[in-house]
């Protein structure tokens, strides 16, 4: 399975900041996906970022909000726009098993706790 | 519409005392089904895939199996360190579909 890591692991923001969340993959890889958890909620698609062309975002995330950077096959980055304590969630990044179709098996990065206060 | 449902929310046991959580799932079609680890302040750890009715999968004290309609995940004589969140995807079809996420069981086991 790939080794995933998160920047920051935990942040603390004011209202209407931004925060840019990194993701970075040990092995190459055309997908990657973003995630949000909210307390008490299941995990849910942000988006999904292939290298090279703009993210596919699913309903209710939009670029302006959720702008995702996706520069190579190993990183990528999520940052979340104008933030309200609304935003306050973990941020996971995601990656499908080496050699499954996009959206099989995921491996997740340990990812970013965000309070918006 | 693509739902899981996991249950129950949260369950405790003593050490030694086997038990089993519930995953039912309702997809046009499935390709597969995911069982997940996650710990407190930690992202999920992949545990199993099961891709049929009727298929199994074990690891130490854990055994995944699969029906038709839902998933259960079998836990033996769990120990402490079993205690964790235990979440439950599916891989629905037709198409190339995003995976749908269950809340998850909160286990606590008590030694």
């Amino acid at each position: 399975s790939a080794v995933i890591s998160q920047k920051p692991s935990r942040d603390i923001c004011q209202r209407g900041t931004s925060l840019t969340i990194q993701c970075q993959v040990d092995s190459q890889v055309t997908m990657m996906f973003w995630y949000r958890q909210q307390p008490g909620q299941s995990l849910t698609l942000i988006a999904t970022a292939n290298q090279g062309s703009e993210a596919t975002y699913e309903s209710g995330f939009v670029i302006d909000k959720f702008p995702i950077s996706r520069p190579n096959l190993t990183f990528s980055t999520l940052t979340v726009s104008n933030m309200s304590p609304e935003d306050s969630s973990i941020y996971l990044c995601s990656v499908p098993r080496r050699g499954t179709d996009s959206y099989n098996e995921q491996f997740f990065g340990p990812g970013t706790r965000l309070t918006v206060l | 519409e693509d739902q899981v449902t996991q249950s129950p929310e949260a369950l405790r046991l003593q050490e030694g005392e086997s038990s089993s959580l519930n995953c039912s799932y309702t997809v046009s079609g499935l390709r597969g089904l995911f069982w997940y680890r996650q710990d407190p302040g930690k992202g999920p750890e992949f545990l199993f895939t099961l891709y049929s009715a009727g298929e199994e999968k074990e690891k130490e004290r854990l055994k995944a199996t699969l029906t038709k309609k839902e998933s259960f995940l079998h836990i033996t004589a769990p120990k402490p360190e079993d205690s964790a969140t235990y979440l439950c995807a599916v891989h629905p079809f037709p198409g190339f579909q995003k995976l749908v996420f269950g809340t998850g069981t909160r286990l606590l086991v008590s030694p």
